[in-house]
């Protein structure tokens, strides 16, 4: 167990609609990294929250967003949903924003947009 | 030319046998090297990471880095059925983009019983 928490567990939703997911952090750790990761890829990152700031952004288009609030939970916001959007959507703390050797993964959201 | 790149499984060993993984990475300013292990269905579990050129050792797992090769391996010894598993490689560069883990697609390992 990390500590690192996510919901939902999975999700369903259609082209074109938005989704809201969901993440919250091991004890005190400041910082919050989202990741994609399609069918048999690695995981790519989407952006990192410092302190309810982003810290950092992948190649990913800006109808991904997300927030983090001052308990250090966060969000992950997809806006009008596309098929290559399904995948295994992860959340990784790590305790301060240049600590990748302390980044722990929660177990993640399976988006499937039909 | 792919950021990270991985030697294309799936590899099957035979139980008790030394597993070697590999990978590649292109940008010589990688400064932090990591492996992940992730069973079918779950998130990725950090196993080892490693900073300097050389070998790192953690029970059955050693770490190997070689910055001037651009590679780094990870070898398991006395494998068991329970280390069947997907094995991610992820590097960081560090400095002003130490946020960001660079994955790469990740090798398939059966441990035949």
């Amino acid at each position: 167990e990390t500590g690192v928490t996510q919901s939902p567990t999975h999700l369903i939703k259609t082209r074109g609609q938005q989704v809201t997911l969901r993440c919250s952090s091991q004890s005190g750790h400041n910082t919050v990294s989202w990741y994609q990761q399609a069918l048999g890829q690695g995981p790519q990152f989407i952006f990192q929250y410092y302190r309810e700031e982003e810290n950092g952004r992948g190649n990913f288009p800006p109808r991904f967003s997300g927030l983090q609030f001052p308990n250090y939970s966060s969000e992950l916001n997809v806006n009008a949903l596309e098929l290559d959007d399904s995948a295994l959507y992860l959340c990784a703390s790590s305790l301060d924003r240049g600590s990748a050797d302390t980044q722990y993964f929660g177990p993640g959201t399976r988006l499937t947009v039909l | 030319q792919k950021e990270v790149e991985q030697n294309s499984g799936p590899l099957s060993v035979p139980e008790g046998a030394i597993a070697s993984l590999n990978c590649t990475y292109s940008d010589r300013g990688s400064q932090s090297f990591f492996w992940y292990r992730q069973y079918s269905g779950k998130s990725p579990e950090l196993i080892m990471f490693i900073y300097s050129n050389g070998d790192k050792e953690d029970g059955r797992f050693t770490a190997q880095l070689n910055k001037a090769s651009q590679y780094v391996s990870l070898l398991i010894r006395d494998s068991q059925p329970s280390d069947s598993a997907t094995y991610l490689c992820a590097v960081n560069r560090g400095g002003g983009s130490n946020y960001k883990l660079t994955f790469g697609k990740g090798t398939l390992l059966t441990v035949n019983p």
